[in-house]
């Protein structure tokens, strides 16, 4: 079956351009992660998803970035008005079950976003 | 504060020689502990978790918690092992499941 798929692939952004970047996750699957990765970085937790419910945003770097997920399937994390410190690459992650430790996260390709 | 620690940035080793990717972990409460992997050109995916005490393509890691490590390791490397290598924790109860990483090791397996 299809894994995680997200889009585009790769985005290249003028600062002060608004971005959206899609994420579409394993049918069926209840949890949706976002997380950043710097240049040299680990994956940084942005947000989660608990079919439509954003059930935390503690993650999400100041309110430029918003997420939604409005009918519990595809996501869609948006930055607005972009800046050269928000280049890095955004992944998507889905899980079976709501949240819990147990639950392996199944990651997308990632979306590498590049503001100039 | 919730930290993962990878002290190697690059780890380079020879085919079949031991290794070993230290990961330290700071956490007040209980973790679960992870290691994921990331091939050339293919996605992150979990590689081993410590609660299921399994070995995965040779890789085991075992949980210390008196010296709050979590170190990958394998007999004998093999070139197909060469990939990027996270570590990264989990709260025991978190009803997100939300994870924390590591900065991330290089491994490079020489023939």
């Amino acid at each position: 079956g299809a894994g995680v798929s997200q889009s585009p692939r790769y985005k290249v952004t003028k600062r002060g351009q608004d971005v959206a970047l899609r994420c579409d996750p394993i049918s069926g699957h209840v949890s949706l992660y976002w997380y950043r990765q710097a240049l040299g970085q680990g994956p940084e937790f942005l947000t989660y998803f608990n079919y439509e419910a954003q059930q935390d945003k503690s993650g999400l770097p100041n309110d430029r970035f918003s997420a939604e997920r409005p009918e519990g399937s595809i996501s869609t994390l948006t930055i607005q008005r972009t800046e050269q410190r928000d280049s890095a690459m955004y992944r998507c992650a889905s899980s079976l079950k709501a949240g819990g430790w147990a639950n392996e996260q199944f990651f997308g390709p990632g979306t590498r976003l590049t503001v100039l | 504060a919730q930290r993962v620690t990878q002290p190697e940035k690059l780890l380079s080793v020879f085919k079949g020689a031991p290794v070993e990717l230290k990961c330290n972990y700071s956490y007040s409460g209980s973790p679960e502990l992870f290691w994921y992997v990331q091939y050339s050109r293919q996605r992150l995916q979990l590689l081993l978790r410590h609660i299921s005490r399994e070995s995965i393509k040779g890789f085991t890691a075992d949980l210390n918690k008196g010296e709050t490590s979590f170190h990958l390791k394998k007999p004998f490397a093999q070139e197909e092992d060469s990939a990027m290598y996270y570590c990264a924790l989990t709260h025991g109860s978190s009803n997100t499941g939300k994870l924390i990483f590591g900065q991330g090791t290089t491994l490079q397996v020489k023939p």
